[in-house]
């Protein structure tokens, strides 16, 4: 079965620190690839997605990710850390389906707290 | 803003009784999927609907059903509530679209259920 795997559940950063968090998922073909961020009491926002081409991909507020097909990778990453990116990111990868529909397959998250 | 609304924000039901949760789509989006996001994990995949018909089901038991209407809104229907349905459940919203056209789902804020 597809599966996504998030390495680090919690993270905990002081302001300025870079930011790394992983994302390894499981199917070998053709995939779309995602990271959605979800402020406290907010709806799942999209940061960045993967497609094709460039496998550096920018996102808002600073985040890049890096699809590494030979690790079946899509890293999450951003310099400086504000505050205000105390989230959870979920990494998710969305894969052909049988019957023609397609779902996203999420990872079970990331917490990351940053600190003044 | 995404501009999927669900309703209600929050409920509370007791075991075994029946519940009703709702989700406009985006303008222009007529596929519709549902998602559970228990405590501490990532959203799963409950269904979805494209153009009235559901086209597509996770791993949820036939007590989870649907709809989507003319004007692609959806209902999500739970019966029987068990204790291990409280979660948030979301609705996401899209154009109907296989890999090669790389479009995104764009989430509603989620209905806290709370089952007791």
């Amino acid at each position: 079965a597809q599966s996504v795997s998030q390495h680090n559940h919690h993270v905990i950063l002081s302001e300025a620190a870079s930011l790394e968090l992983g994302c390894n998922y499981s199917y070998g073909g053709t995939v779309n690839l995602f990271w959605y961020v979800q402020y406290p009491g907010q709806h799942l926002q999209l940061l960045l997605k993967y497609f094709s081409g460039d496998p550096l991909v920018k996102g808002i507020k600073g985040f890049e990710a890096e699809f590494i097909k030979s690790k079946f990778s899509f890293n999450l990453r951003k310099p400086s850390v504000q505050w205000s990116d105390t989230a959870e990111y979920f990494c998710a990868v969305r894969s052909p389906v049988s019957g023609g529909y397609n779902k996203l397959i999420f990872g079970a998250g990331t917490r990351l707290a940053v600190h003044p | 803003e995404t501009g999927v609304t669900q309703s209600p924000t929050h409920l509370i039901k007791t075991r075994g009784q029946q519940v009703t949760l709702r989700c406009s789509s985006q303008s222009g989006h007529n596929t519709v999927s549902w998602y559970q996001q228990a405590l501490g994990q990532g959203p799963q995949f409950i269904f979805q609907y494209y153009r009235e018909e559901e086209n597509g089901r996770g791993n949820f038991p036939p007590r989870f059903s649907g709809l989507q209407f003319p004007n692609y809104s959806s209902e999500l229907n739970v019966n029987a509530l068990e204790l291990d349905d409280s979660a948030l459940y979301l609705c996401a919203s899209s154009e109907a679209a296989g890999l090669l056209r790389g479009t995104e789902a764009f989430f509603g804020q989620g209905t806290r259920l709370t089952v007791v």
